[in-house]
């Protein structure tokens, strides 16, 4: 069971905006603003959508944002197009010797 | 661009060792911490820890599931990571990619390399 909770799916038609949540504690989610997203398509490497919450590193579409409130941290992708559907997992600092993951969301663009 | 490629997987029989590796380029490794990551056969990602930059003390943390049995560490004149898997059990089957760590977190990961435990 992983320390963090996501729906194991998600989806949304080509345009439209789809958000995808992560939950956790006041040790990890809670407990500072290194929280990140990852990308995901089958057979590929993880790739870094998001981090430190809301950052975006160079060369992923503004269409990724995200959003921390509380223990909660948030996906949100807008303007779904075909390429984005994949696994996403969120991922949290949870102290000087660990980091913690999501279980995965499968997002489908219909 | 951060290059990141990981070599030394293969099946090995439960109990045995293995040692992978992991070859940076596209940045100074000697200033960067890494990590490992793993992932088994369908399933989700876990953290194996992670090592500090040499300036920064070069030591490294794991978490408690894999304390003991592996051991992170690096040669900077090599840019090469290193993750050293001992006593290795048939639940240790998965993909192990490294990464950057930065932030808290992985960052960027390598293609990853797998590795089978099976008699």
């Amino acid at each position: 069971q992983s320390a963090l909770t996501q729906p194991p799916s998600a989806s949304g038609s080509p345009g439209q905006s789809v958000t995808i949540s992560c939950t956790g504690t006041s040790s990890d989610v809670g407990f500072s603003n290194y929280v990140s997203w990852y990308q995901q398509h089958p057979g590929k490497a993880p790739k870094l959508m998001i981090y430190e919450v809301s950052k975006r590193p160079s060369g992923v579409p503004d269409r990724f944002s995200g959003s921390k409130s509380g223990n909660t941290a948030s996906l949100t992708v807008s303007g779904l197009q075909a390429d984005d559907e994949a696994d996403y997992y969120c991922g949290s600092y949870a102290g000087i010797n660990n980091v913690v993951f999501g279980g995965g969301t499968q997002l489908t663009v219909l | 661009e951060v290059q990141l490629v990981e070599s030394g997987g293969g099946l090995v029989k439960p109990g045995g060792s293995l040692r992978l590796s992991c070859t940076a380029s596209g940045f100074t490794f000697s200033n960067a911490w890494m990590s490992w990551v793993r992932q088994a056969p369908g399933k989700g990602l876990e953290w194996l820890g992670r090592i500090k930059s040499r300036t920064d003390g070069g030591t490294a943390e794991y978490p408690a599931p894999v304390q003991g049995r592996f051991t992170i560490s690096r040669d900077d004149s090599r840019n090469t990571l290193y993750l050293q898997m001992n006593s290795l059990k048939t639940e240790d089957t998965a993909v192990y990619y490294c990464a950057t760590y930065s932030s808290g977190v992985p960052l960027y990961w390598g293609q990853g390399t797998l590795v089978t435990v099976s008699s």
